[in-house]
């Protein structure tokens, strides 16, 4: 079945490093992927998404990175501030039988970000 | 532009008592999800509406589980009776587009307490 799963729980930064948080997937049928930020008592917040037609893609002091042959992606955050302190979650979209999307996300079960000042 | 409302923020329960959550999706989002959070772990989705349609309800422990969207704009969850392994958050979310992202919304989630 599908799975998608993070490498690491934790990781520790100090403010103004950049931080690379890593996950990988199991289908390779995946071809939508999302990263999501969980502030502490919310819900999960978009960050960033990448189709499988692409390797890379560039957001505000984000990328993400993604390695179909390995089946792995990265969210890379580049000169990490306290605001970043989240959870970071990977997602991976379902598809319906004949390839009508229904969004279902699969989510992993999250990194931990702490930056430190 | 107002996100996804739920409410209760937080409900404490004993075990074998009833439950019910309610959730406000983004005005226009004619999909609209439940999922279950773990403490430690992702969200897992417990039913999608596509309306007022259930689109996907294969991991809803339907003894226990039921959730409606009668008018296709806000929706319920009820747990009858709760265990304790229901303790978790739940959380709402409404699809929508945002550029050229196909998004899930989330709303702040219920935490729910099991003793």
């Amino acid at each position: 079945g599908e799975s998608v799963g993070l490498h690491l729980p934790t990781l520790s930064v100090q403010e103004g490093d950049n931080s690379i948080i890593n996950c990988a997937y199991s289908n390779s049928a995946s071809d939508y992927f999302i990263w999501y930020k969980q502030e502490s008592g919310k819900g999960p917040q978009f960050i960033i998404d990448i189709r499988s037609n692409m390797d890379k893609r560039q957001g505000q002091r984000v990328t993400v990175l993604l390695n179909k042959t390995v089946k792995h992606l990265s969210l890379q955050i580049a000169a990490t501030q306290p605001g970043d302190s989240a959870v970071y979650f990977c997602a991976e979209k379902g598809w319906m039988a004949g390839g009508t999307s229904y969004g279902k996300l699969t989510f992993g079960q999250g990194t931990i970000l702490t930056v430190h000042p | 532009e107002a996100g996804v409302a739920q409410s209760p923020r937080y409900k404490i329960i004993e075990k074998r008592q009833s439950v019910a959550f309610w959730c406000n999706p983004i005005s226009g989002h004619a999909t609209l999800y439940w999922y279950q959070q773990i403490l430690g772990q992702g969200p897992k989705l417990l039913i999608q509406f596509q309306n007022n349609g259930v689109v996907d309800d294969s991991q809803l422990p339907k003894d226990r589980f039921s959730a409606e969207r009668l008018k296709g704009v806000d929706s319920t969850l009820k747990i009858q009776p709760a265990k304790l392994e229901d303790s978790a958050v739940y959380l709402c979310a409404s699809r929508g587009l945002r550029g050229s992202s196909d998004e899930q919304f989330f709303g702040p989630g219920t935490r729910l307490t099991v003793l």
